[in-house]
């Protein structure tokens, strides 16, 4: 059964660069069917999706975010990761990640959830 | 950007009701919709996709419905295990979420 495991600081101070991994078990992270997301929710507010991975690298970044998001996968880890820059307060949120379906060079829904990681962004 | 739209946000039922929450699309988006269940502090589970199809374990009594810029996820009989918050998802032009409702105890 396919697992997936956020890692990573639950702190970071404003203007710094927040850092999590995803650890992919059960599965591999090169399967051609999928692509690899992270998804994120403030306190007490709904989901906002942050950006998706290939296995070969290539890459989907929600346009609200992009100039401070960094997707990268490393297949021989079997993890993907995700780094934002220049946090605020604003980015406090629980970061999910999460196996995003693809097929026909479409991408769909995500399935399954890692079980999710607070950040939170203060000095 | 393709914005859903969900209500009610809060929705107070009891156990053995039947409930009916409806998602909005600011454009078309064809059958492009999956449904989540979220209990608290759990990650969001995958429950419908393309608008109308069951993930396989998930019980018979969700169901989906709808096309376009309109859709409604249906709890044939609320559950004790029913009680979570709800959330909506095109992936028609990348990929949103609707703000989520809330089923509570009544």
């Amino acid at each position: 059964q396919l697992q997936l495991q956020e890692s990573g600081p639950g702190l970071v101070k404003p203007s710094e660069t927040l850092s999590l991994t995803c650890t992919v078990s059960g599965g591999s992270i090169s399967s051609s069917s999928y692509y690899w997301g992270w998804i994120r929710q403030p306190p007490g507010k709904g989901l906002e999706w942050i950006a998706s991975i290939y296995y070969s690298g290539s890459t989907y970044y929600n346009p609200s975010l992009k100039s401070r998001v960094t997707i990268s996968v490393d297949t021989s880890k079997n993890q993907f990761s995700l780094k934002l820059s220049s946090v605020t307060a604003a980015d406090t949120a629980v970061y999910y990640c999460a196996r995003h379906y693809y097929e026909q060079q479409l991408l769909f829904w995500f399935d399954p959830w890692g079980q999710g990681t607070l950040v939170t962004v203060s000095s | 950007d393709i914005q859903m739209t969900q209500s009610p946000s809060t929705l107070s039922a009891s156990v053995g009701d039947r409930v009916t929450i409806t998602c909005r699309a600011s454009h078309s988006i064809s059958s492009w919709l999956a449904w989540y269940q979220q209990r608290p502090g759990k990650a969001p589970k995958l429950l419908i996709y393309k608008a109308s199809t069951l993930e396989s374990g998930v019980p018979s009594r969700f169901s989906g419905s709808g096309s376009g810029t309109e859709f409604t996820l249906t709890i044939s009989s609320l559950q004790p295990d029913d009680f979570a918050t709800y959330y909506c998802q095109q992936y028609n032009s990348y990929w949103t979420f609707g703000q989520g409702t809330k089923v509570e105890i009544k």
